[in-house]
């Protein structure tokens, strides 16, 4: 039981370049997030998916698109990455209980 | 939009109290929760009001006051392994979840 599970940890994107954040639960909450997080920040939401086959802009969406491929998975796209997107980026869940989970976060720098 | 205000940071002794204030704006209130981040590691669920009132889990209590848009988590008997940052967060009836700054908390010998 992984709980929430983020690929990649880490990555280097040169300006331009794009690329997919992939996150994955096996707790079968219903609300997937996901979070950017700059140093000494803290969490913006940049999209979330109320349940399976919805998604919603948070307050930080330009520049992602997401992928709310099943219940179980909830994607991040950035199409042409800029170094203003360099960030930790956490996904979450929540469930029908007050209690979040996050997973682990990827660290994305662009060059 | 919702919109969360909590301090920047806060700097206590082992064994002390240390409230946390949260004031915020939102439209569809669902609940406040609270969340503990340490550095470099991903944030961990601490404790959820929904109602007015006081939420107690061992150490930790939270309470909040719909009213004034208004909580609080307290931290007591503090110990070295509280140092970390800890964050309000407004759940509105869409289902949105959105954090504050956040606010760092040292505890010293």
């Amino acid at each position: 039981n992984a709980g929430v599970t983020q690929t990649p940890k880490f990555q280097v994107l040169k300006t331009g370049q794009s690329m997919t954040l992939q996150c994955a639960q096996d707790m079968n909450h219903n609300s997937m997030y996901w979070y950017r997080q700059d140093p000494g920040m803290g969490l913006r939401l940049i999209y979330y998916s109320a349940s399976e086959g919805t998604t919603d802009k948070g307050e930080v969406p330009n520049g992602y698109n997401v992928s709310r491929l099943n219940k179980r998975e909830f994607s991040l796209r950035l199409e042409s990455a800029a170094p203003s997107q360099t960030s930790v980026y956490f996904c979450a869940i929540l469930g029908g209980g007050p209690d979040g989970f996050f997973g682990p976060g990827t660290r994305l720098t662009v060059l | 939009g919702q919109s969360l205000e909590q301090p920047s940071e806060v700097t206590a002794v082992e064994g002390a109290i240390v409230q946390i204030n949260c004031t915020y704006q939102t439209s569809g209130f669902y609940g406040l929760s609270w969340y503990q981040q340490h550095d470099g590691g991903a944030p961990t669920f601490l404790s959820y009001n929904a109602l007015d009132g006081l939420e107690e889990t061992g150490r930790f209590s939270s309470f909040l006051s719909r009213s004034d848009s208004y909580g609080y988590l307290l931290l007591q008997e503090l110990q070295m392994k509280d140092s970390a940052s800890y964050f309000c967060a407004v759940r509105s009836n869409d289902y949105k979840l959105s954090f504050g700054a956040g606010t760092t908390v040292t505890v010293r010998a």
